[in-house]
């Protein structure tokens, strides 16, 4: 699966928009972009995905570049519920639908 | 709505010794991978099962095996544990129609110590 690159940490004000960069310069024309996130202690949530097209959902919304190769991850208003790691994962339904976790992004988020 | 159960949520073995991990998938999910996330580290994929037969093989040790039963359950066998063994250990479940493009629900895991 096509490598992903994340800042190590963000930090974010509380009620304030996030967004979570994710570059990924070598997808492949079949490889999804999966979100998902992991608070303390807790296994991995899934947050969104996505392949070409803008998502949204309840939770966040996702930007995909015209060329596919970054996404960024928006959190609208960050709340302290929202402190955690977030992974970027690209998947390819063709290989396989395990994840391959990379380095994530630690959210702290401010009070 | 039903989650992903694993247990024991907790276990303490010494080295040597053998574990047995279970994990009940979210009913109907028919698929189940299983994932090992050591200290600070991040989860790695170590194997997965789509109606009881292994279908993705990751960095899963010899020392290590799974299986899926006819109820979808899994379970993942480990034996002569090593200290580095001490991990979160998570499962997933889908359901392998959407397994594609559908999301993976994860459960609470269970942590191993191996003293």
């Amino acid at each position: 699966d096509a490598k992903t690159t994340q800042p190590n940490s963000m930090e974010s004000n509380e009620e304030e928009p996030v967004h979570l960069p994710c570059n990924h310069s070598t997808i492949s024309g079949t490889d999804y972009i999966h979100w998902y996130r992991q608070l303390p202690s807790q296994g991995p949530e899934y947050v969104i995905h996505g392949l070409t097209s803008n998502v949204n959902n309840r939770m966040a919304s996702l930007a995909i570049a015209e060329d596919r190769k970054s996404s960024t991850l928006i959190l609208h208003r960050a709340t302290l519920r929202d402190a955690a790691v977030y992974y970027c994962i690209l998947r390819d339904p063709n290989t396989g639908n395990q994840f391959y976790f990379g380095t994530g992004t630690s959210l702290t988020v401010i009070p | 709505a039903a989650g992903v159960i694993q247990s024991p949520r907790h276990l303490i073995k010494e080295k040597r010794e053998t574990a047995t991990l279970k994990c009940y998938p979210i009913p109907r999910h028919d698929t189940v991978y299983w994932y090992q996330q050591g200290p600070g580290q991040d989860p790695q994929f170590l194997i997965s099962f789509y109606e009881k037969m292994q279908s993705d093989k990751g960095s899963i040790p010899d020392r290590f095996s799974a299986q899926q039963f006819s109820d979808y359950h899994s379970e993942l066998n480990m034996s002569s544990l090593e200290l580095g063994d001490s991990a979160l250990y998570f499962c997933a479940s889908s359901l392998h129609e959407l397994a594609a493009t559908d999301t993976q629900y994860f459960g609470p895991g269970t942590r191993l110590t191996v003293l």
